[in-house]
């Protein structure tokens, strides 16, 4: 069973356009992050949250918004779709200090038009 | 230049072949993880290492923290061990933990 479950899975939208993916995961883990993985720049973190309501900006967060509400769920925003923002996009979560094993979604495909 | 450096970037070997992917970090950590994806697939944890080394079945993972260094060895390669391997290593930064990823290494294994 996983312990972190994305959504959607896949999804097409046209430029402009806000998205929101959604990450959950039932690990009760305090840390969760947000990447963007695209050809020949491996994974690039987006933002992170080490708790409810406190998260902080990675090395790609222009144009991204995030919020964690409850431990659960972690809410990727892309306010204005762009092209360049056409990519899959993973979230993970580990335990405090990362004492034990990461969760990875299965990745959200995005194709922005 | 990336905190998590690793190498080679592609790695082509023939079945039965020992593997080694490399990891080099340049500030202090709290941990490595190294991680799998195949093609078109999601990603796996293998290993959260501090310290020595772990034993899984054919992977081994070892660190040497002084040295600033992790290693991934696959033992009797096997062409379903072709995929890419990453190692991400736990940086702690004003008081949060961040994960920081090296670029990856493309492994193929050709029966």
């Amino acid at each position: 069973d996983a312990g972190i479950t994305q959504s959607p899975r896949h999804k097409v939208t046209e430029t402009g356009t806000p998205v929101t993916l959604r990450c959950h995961q039932t690990e009760n883990h305090r840390y969760m992050y947000w990447y963007r993985q695209d050809p020949g720049h491996g994974l690039r973190l987006i933002h992170y949250s080490y708790g409810v309501k406190d998260t902080d900006k990675g090395e790609v967060s222009d144009g991204y918004s995030v919020s964690r509400s409850k431990t659960e769920d972690f809410l990727l925003t892309l306010e204005s779709a762009t092209s360049s923002q056409t990519s899959v996009y993973f979230c993970a979560s580990g335990g405090q200090g990362y004492t034990g094993e990461l969760f990875f979604g299965e990745g959200s495909r995005l194709t922005v038009l | 230049k990336n905190e998590v450096e690793q190498s080679p970037q592609n790695l082509t070997a023939q079945e039965g072949e020992f593997i080694t992917i490399n990891c080099s970090y340049s500030v202090g950590i709290s941990a490595l993880h190294w991680l799998q994806q195949h093609p078109g697939g999601g990603i796996v944890s293998l290993f959260m290492l501090s310290s020595g080394k772990k034993k899984h079945g054919r992977l081994i993972a070892t660190i040497n923290i002084q040295e600033k260094h992790s290693s991934l060895h696959i033992t009797a390669s096997h062409p379903r061990d072709s995929a890419v391997y990453i190692c991400a290593a736990e940086i702690l930064i004003q008081g949060a933990q961040k994960l920081v990823f090296g670029q990856g290494t493309r492994l193929t294994i050709n029966p």
